[in-house]
């Protein structure tokens, strides 16, 4: 199946600082792609679709302006936690839609905020 | 308001067994559905697609059937080993861009 690749995999930071999370389409190109977070023993909650060229489009109660999507090209969305607190501490996944509507998933990050 | 509902939270079986796990939706019309298989620690990992108008689909020792009259699909692992065990998610899907919706999994544990 279509690899999708998450950088950094863990991730430790202080309160008020910047965190960027990359998700890349390794031998496909995805035009549309989605974050996820994930909170301990609970299911995916769907957090925004980013589209390339595009601005995202957020789930209700996720805060745009703290949560910055780029995707600037089919392989590649980015997602900024901005001055990022201890409850933003969490998993964050990535997938991109594939050619027949499969949906791969990254191996997300673990963002701890201290 | 859409709902996906898998069967239990938690299912252990014996290895060797066939394991059945079950998703069943309402006030939804999926065009397709898939099963996802999460590690703790990880992202979900893609096991199967199955359309509206397809019954059944099989990947070696795993069998989905969608059934769009019942509203249910069901996921089988034949001779099920204890590094089957793991969180399976059930995802439902419409055309175009709109994202997955997903249930909230049944951690299946193999015992040897």
């Amino acid at each position: 199946g279509a690899v999708v690749s998450q950088h950094p995999s863990r991730v430790i930071c202080k309160s008020g600082t910047s965190v960027k999370i990359e998700c890349r389409s390794l031998d496909f190109q995805a035009t549309t792609m989605f974050w996820y977070r994930q909170f301990p023993k609970q299911s995916l909650m769907l957090m925004a679709t980013s589209n390339e060229g595009s601005k995202a489009t957020y789930e209700q109660g996720v805060e745009k302006d703290k949560f910055l999507i780029n995707h600037a090209s089919l392989t590649l969305s980015t997602l900024t936690v901005t001055s990022a607190h201890p409850e933003d501490s969490s998993f964050y996944i990535c997938s991109a839609k594939g050619l027949d509507n499969e949906q791969f998933f990254g191996p997300g990050t673990r963002l701890t905020v201290l | 308001s859409q709902k996906i509902e898998q069967n239990s939270e938690a299912l252990n079986i014996q290895e060797g067994k066939t394991a059945t796990l079950t998703c069943n939706y309402t006030n939804y019309s999926p065009a397709y559905l898939q099963w996802y298989r999460q590690d703790p620690g990880r992202g979900p990992v893609f096991l199967l697609l199955i359309r509206e108008n397809e019954k059944e689909k099989r990947k070696e020792r795993l069998k989905v059937t969608f059934d769009t009259t019942l509203k249910q699909s069901l996921f089988h692992i034949t001779a099920s080993q204890p590094a089957d065990s793991a969180t399976y998610l059930c995802a439902l899907g419409a055309s175009g861009n709109t994202p997955l919706v997903f249930g909230k999994g049944t951690r299946l544990s193999v015992i040897a």
